[in-house]
């Protein structure tokens, strides 16, 4: 299976400053489409996922311009440009590159400082 | 856009058989995937099925015990569950990855 790492696991971040989650596959997250399937999901206390970004960099319909993607090969990144109080959560990658062996990271706990 | 039902508490070695009913959306486009959420852990795909029905998988730990199956002509997904363990127990979450439900309760305790 492919293995997803998040980094860090908990990232406390004060209020109108950035935030940035790292997330690295054990394999090429390539398609031999030429696609890569990373995404960002986000998931609130008590709420279903929600995913926030796929294939790398495509902000889904609804997602303030303030969350970001980027990346390529086996290493991405999620960026939140100013952190608001209701970003609070935990963040998960997951590649739906090697389908049907879908994978998500450990999960990144945001919390307001 | 995605309703699941059928969780419940049952005693290990019990079974029980999830449903998942879609809507709004074209059904028979998407590959469909039962993920779980064990308390206080993150996300696990369990298993998955492409848009046809004609392509499983299953993870290593629940392989040989659940079974995946959809119905297109009904827009609905399925997961029956045997030979339930106390650490099957979690929120069962039907997803096409972009649409996810609520999520439904399985508890497996004596």
């Amino acid at each position: 299976d492919v293995v997803m790492t998040q980094s860090p696991l908990s990232l406390p971040v004060t209020l109108g400053q950035p935030a940035s989650i790292s997330c690295r596959s054990s394999q090429s997250l390539v398609h031999s489409d030429g696609n890569t399937y990373l995404s960002w999901f986000h998931q609130r206390p008590g709420q279903s996922p929600r995913r926030l970004i796929h294939k790398v960099s495509n902000r889904d319909s609804g997602v303030p311009d303030r969350f970001s993607g980027s990346g390529s090969g086996t290493h991405f990144t999620l960026k939140i440009s100013r952190v608001e109080a209701e970003d609070v959560g935990v963040y998960y990658c997951m590649q739906g590159t090697h389908w049907p062996l879908i994978t998500f990271g450990q999960g990144t706990r945001l919390e307001i400082k | 856009q995605l309703a699941e039902s059928g969780g419940d508490l049952v005693h290990p070695g019990g079974s029980l058989r999830l449903s998942c009913s879609g809507s709004d959306f074209t059904f028979s486009d998407y590959a469909m995937h039962w993920v779980r959420q064990t308390p206080g852990k993150g996300l696990q795909c369990v298993s998955a099925i492409n848009d046809k029905g004609d392509i499983t998988h299953y993870a290593d730990s629940v392989k040989g015990r659940f079974t995946i199956s959809r119905h297109n002509s009904k827009n609905t997904l399925y997961l029956q569950m045997s030979s339930l363990r106390t650490e099957d127990t979690g929120v069962y979450y039907c997803t096409t990855t972009r649409y996810w439900g609520q999520g439904t309760l399985v508890t497996v305790s004596s």
